[in-house]
């Protein structure tokens, strides 16, 4: 089936630092990507929608210009967490839209 | 706007017995019914989606799960427990029909324990 590919798998990063996690469709065009956010033994929070060649659509509460979101081409969805924040510190986890509903494998990302 | 309820956020279940895990949902069209597995530091699997098509859906590693919509459930089932069944579980609901997944609204999740 399908396969969507996220790395880095983790990351530990200082505070203030930038960090980019991609996400790549893998045998198949993604035209929209999702970007999720999980806090440690709590569900999915969607971030944003991740659409090829244009601005991503952010959720409420979710701070564009900290969560660059760039989908230059149909295969590649890249999160930019910038000036990261110990706050920051979570598992992010992309997801295609189609043809099947399936995530990345995810990064555990840790800002010291 | 859509929502999923996740009842019991821990199950224990001994191997062999069988496994249920229970979801409802809300949604002010007919919903497409994810159920996912995640494993400790890894991504979501899925294992199973119901697409308005049969109302009993059988998906990987044994596990089914039927849509009533009378009760607004999508409950996941599996006869038989196995230990590498642990894990967490998530029911999610998708806002698009079509041949499209649009945003999908996750449950709580479950933790599943499998004791010897």
């Amino acid at each position: 089936g399908a396969v969507v590919s996220q790395h880095p798998s983790w990351v530990i990063c200082k505070s203030g630092t930038s960090v980019k996690i991609e996400c790549r469709s893998l045998d198949f065009q993604a035209t929209t990507m999702f970007w999720y956010r999980q806090f440690p033994k709590q569900s999915l929070m969607l971030m944003a929608t991740s659409n090829e060649g244009s601005k991503a659509t952010y959720e409420q509460g979710v701070e564009k210009d900290k969560f660059l979101i760039n989908h230059a081409s149909l295969t590649l969805s890249t999160l930019t967490v910038t000036s990261a924040h110990p706050e920051d510190s979570s598992f992010y986890i992309c997801r295609v839209r189609d043809p099947e509903a399936f995530f990345g494998q995810g990064t555990r990302l840790t800002v010291v | 706007a859509q929502s999923v309820t996740q009842l019991g956020s821990h199950v224990s279940v001994s191997e062999g017995a069988l496994v249920l895990l229970r979801c409802n949902y809300s949604s002010s069209v007919p919903p497409y019914l994810f159920w996912y597995v995640q494993y400790p530091n890894q991504g979501l699997q899925l294992l199973l989606k119901y697409t308005s098509a049969a109302t009993l859906v059988k998906g990987i590693n044994g596990f089914e799960a039927e849509f009533k919509k009378s009760e607004t459930s999508f409950h996941l089932t599996k006869p038989s427990a196995h230990m590498s069944d642990a894990a967490e579980y998530f029911c999610a609901v998708s806002d698009r029909g079509g041949t499209s997944y649009g945003k999908l609204t996750f449950g709580q999740g479950t933790i599943l324990t499998v004791h010897p």
